[in-house]
């Protein structure tokens, strides 16, 4: 089945203690991208990547990192968390190849709190 | 840069009534255009998406939007919802550009559609 797979589903940690989500499609969709999702505010874009090597900042980028080693994985570091990084986080992918109508499909979504 | 607005925050029907969710978009140039549903507890899905061509697209669900251009508005219709429909939906858009350029979505703050049945 296609999909993005986020993990964890959940996950409660404490101001500064480092952690990743990870995210893996199985398209082999060249574009991967990490949103944020806060009541009121919608979704906004944290870090984006074109293809493997290649990232780039999005809206909101700070206090995040990114790397893309492999096509399939796009994984969201946060190396030093702080409260205000609570949140509801969407890893989407698209086919990309300079069709900008492409969906971009969406991960079931990663809930972070930061005590 | 672009952005999007959508007018409702909450709106709330019976069952049977129509709908229409408004969404505008501020960018000058060529634009893709999406709404995407996101139901409790789920992720975003695709309701349906405009690149050019009809303005009238058609999606799942018995959903449709109006691309209106001189308008800058993409307004998602229903004829008849369902307690079903209760969900979360963003209206998005994505800037015309060719490879190399990000494929961003700019998101819309959402609606939250309530349908009483």
């Amino acid at each position: 089945e296609a999909q993005v797979t986020q993990n964890p589903r959940y996950l409660i940690t404490v101001t500064g203690k480092k952690l990743t989500v990870t995210c893996s499609q199985n398209m082999n969709h060249e574009y991967m991208s990490w949103y944020r999702q806060d009541p009121g505010l919608g979704l906004r874009q944290i870090y984006y990547s074109m293809n493997v090597e290649v990232t780039d900042k999005g809206d909101v980028p700070e206090g995040y990192k990114v790397s893309r080693k492999e096509k399939r994985n796009f994984p969201l570091i946060l190396e030093s968390p702080s409260p205000n990084q609570t949140s509801l986080y969407f890893c989407a992918s698209s086919p990309g190849t300079g069709r900008t109508h492409n969906e971009q499909f969406f991960g079931p979504g990663t809930r972070l709190t930061v005590l | 840069a672009q952005s999007v607005s959508q007018h409702n925050h909450h709106v709330i029907l019976s069952e049977a009534a129509s709908l229409e969710l408004g969404c505008n978009y501020s960018y000058g140039g060529t634009v893709n255009l999406f709404w995407y549903v996101q139901y409790p507890g789920q992720h975003l899905q695709l309701l349906l998406k405009y690149f050019s061509g009809d303005p009238l697209v058609k999606g799942i669900k018995g959903f449709e939007a109006e691309f209106i251009k001189s308008k800058f508005s993409f307004n998602l219709r229903k004829p008849s919802v369902q307690w079903s429909d209760t969900a979360e939906y963003f209206c998005a858009v994505n800037a015309g550009l060719g490879g190399g350029s990000n494929y961003k979505l700019t998101f819309g703050k959402g609606t939250l559609l309530t349908v009483n049945p």
